[in-house]
């Protein structure tokens, strides 16, 4: 069955320490693998894409990298607008859908 | 990418009512997705929004629960049916960028629906 798993649930961190996410996945073929924030009250907001393994990509403080079995979401010198939920996804089947983690909860303190 | 609009953002709706969410794409989309958000949870699918035919319910939603209609490639709905409190959750309509079934998913800013 495919799964995705993220760890932590929570996370909570001062501002400027460095720390990863990570995401755990268990599907037959990976067709990508998506990252999104989200804030409270809000939808989430397209970060990544990763398609193959070694792939890495970045925007700001953030950086996704991607392996066999999971992706790791790193974040340098984080601010508190960081300060968010974390999801990552994967398709499964052929329809193009998405199955969720459950999310990490980032909180950044000044 | 796509600019997703959802209304309405949010409501208060009595039990045993329905209420109905419209999405608005701002380009022609071949898919298109209902995702129910509980409090404190992630994401779970509810259906597939098919333009011209019926929508594909994920396993534990119902058309006759979630009515769904997608009349044109930038538009669909989706119906909470006979709600209780259990109903109460952010609805969230996506779509895929451009055409295909790859490529990332776009979301709305949701619909918080409270039902007492």
């Amino acid at each position: 069955e495919d799964q995705v798993t993220q760890s932590p649930e929570a996370l909570r961190l001062q501002e400027g320490e460095s720390s990863s996410l990570n995401c755990s996945y268990t599907v037959s073929g990976l067709r990508g693998l998506f990252w999104y924030r989200q804030d409270p009250g809000k939808g989430p907001e397209f970060l990544f894409t990763l398609y193959s393994a070694g792939e890495e990509k970045e925007k700001e403080r953030l950086k996704a990298t991607l392996t066999k079995k999971e992706s790791f979401l790193h974040i340098t010198a984080p601010k508190p607008e960081d300060s968010a939920t974390y999801l990552c996804a994967v398709p499964y089947n052929q329809g193009g859908k998405l199955i969720f983690g459950q999310g990490t909860e980032l909180s950044v303190k000044p | 990418s796509a600019v997703i609009s959802q209304k309405p953002s949010r409501d208060i709706c009595q039990r045993g009512t329905s209420l109905t969410i419209q999405c608005q794409v701002d380009s022609q989309v071949t898919m298109m997705f209902w995702y129910r958000q509980q409090p404190g949870q992630s994401l779970t699918l509810i259906a597939t929004a098919n333009q011209g035919s019926e929508a594909t319910y994920e396993s534990g939603f119902v058309i006759d629960k979630f009515p769904i209609s997608r009349p044109n490639l930038t538009f669909s709905t989706l119906t909470v049916s006979n709600m209780s409190p259990e109903d109460s959750s952010i609805y969230l309509c996506s779509a895929r960028g451009g055409q295909g079934n790859t490529g990332e998913l776009f979301f709305g800013e949701g619909s918080r629906l409270t039902v007492l």
